[in-house]
């Protein structure tokens, strides 16, 4: 079935530095990738996403692109802050195939910024 | 406007009781998900729901667990005569049609002893 592997953490940098989290993904389909975030005391909540191939997701100045070729979806971000420290979770959907939206997680990623 | 809310925030149970866990999810969406989030396992799909049919029960892990909805709105999710490895955080999300970004809920951490 689909599997989605993250780069395992946690992560510690300090503020202002550049952020790569990895994620890679396995599926029979064509699915659309996705990075949430959870913020400590905060529920699950949207990042960004991609749907089809060389699409580039971005907001908040987190940026990911869908990598066909390489299977990939690694998060960047220039300049991290403290205010960016949360658990990162890659996930994937495949509507076609489930006949939904049920998201495929990686572990979660965890991300302090030292100040 | 107001999310997807869930109770109880908490639940601790003894081995061997029922428990029903609650989703309100945000008015007028019609597709609602179920989610576990525990340590060993990660977080994973339980099951799906498109108005009151559940379309996709894939993740339901046992027999012991079950969900309904009901007028399109809120969702209950029953564990039966709970095991310790029933602990985890149960996560509910809903979207505006199936095809539409999933806002989560809070979470019901359920701690079986």
């Amino acid at each position: 079935g689909d599997s989605v592997t993250q780069m395992e953490g946690p992560v510690t940098l300090s503020e202002e530095a550049f952020l790569t989290i990895n994620c890679t993904y396995t599926a029979t389909g064509y699915p659309s990738l996705f990075w949430y975030v959870q913020y400590p005391g905060e529920g699950l909540q949207l990042l960004l996403k991609a749907t089809k191939a060389d699409d580039k997701g971005s907001n908040k100045g987190f940026e990911a692109t869908y990598r066909k070729e390489t299977t990939s979806f690694h998060l960047e971000k220039g300049s991290v802050q403290v205010s960016d420290s949360a658990v990162y979770f890659c996930a994937l959907s495949d509507r076609r195939l489930y006949g939904n939206e049920k998201l495929t997680f990686g572990t979660g990623t965890r991300l302090t910024i030292i100040p | 406007g107001a999310g997807v809310s869930q109770s109880p925030s908490n639940k601790v149970t003894e081995k061997g009781k029922d428990v029903e866990l609650r989703c309100d999810p945000i008015s007028g969406h019609t597709a609602l998900y179920w989610y576990r989030q525990s340590l060993g396992q990660g977080l994973e799909f339980l099951i799906y729901f498109q108005g009151n049919s559940a379309p996709d029960k894939s993740g339901l892990p046992s027999d012991r667990f079950s969900a309904e909805r009901t007028g399109g709105s809120v969702s209950t999710l029953t564990i039966q005569r709970t095991q310790q490895e029933d602990s985890a955080v149960y996560l509910c999300a809903s979207s505006l049609r199936t095809e539409e970004t999933q806002y989560f809920g809070p979470g019901t951490r359920l701690l079986v002893l």
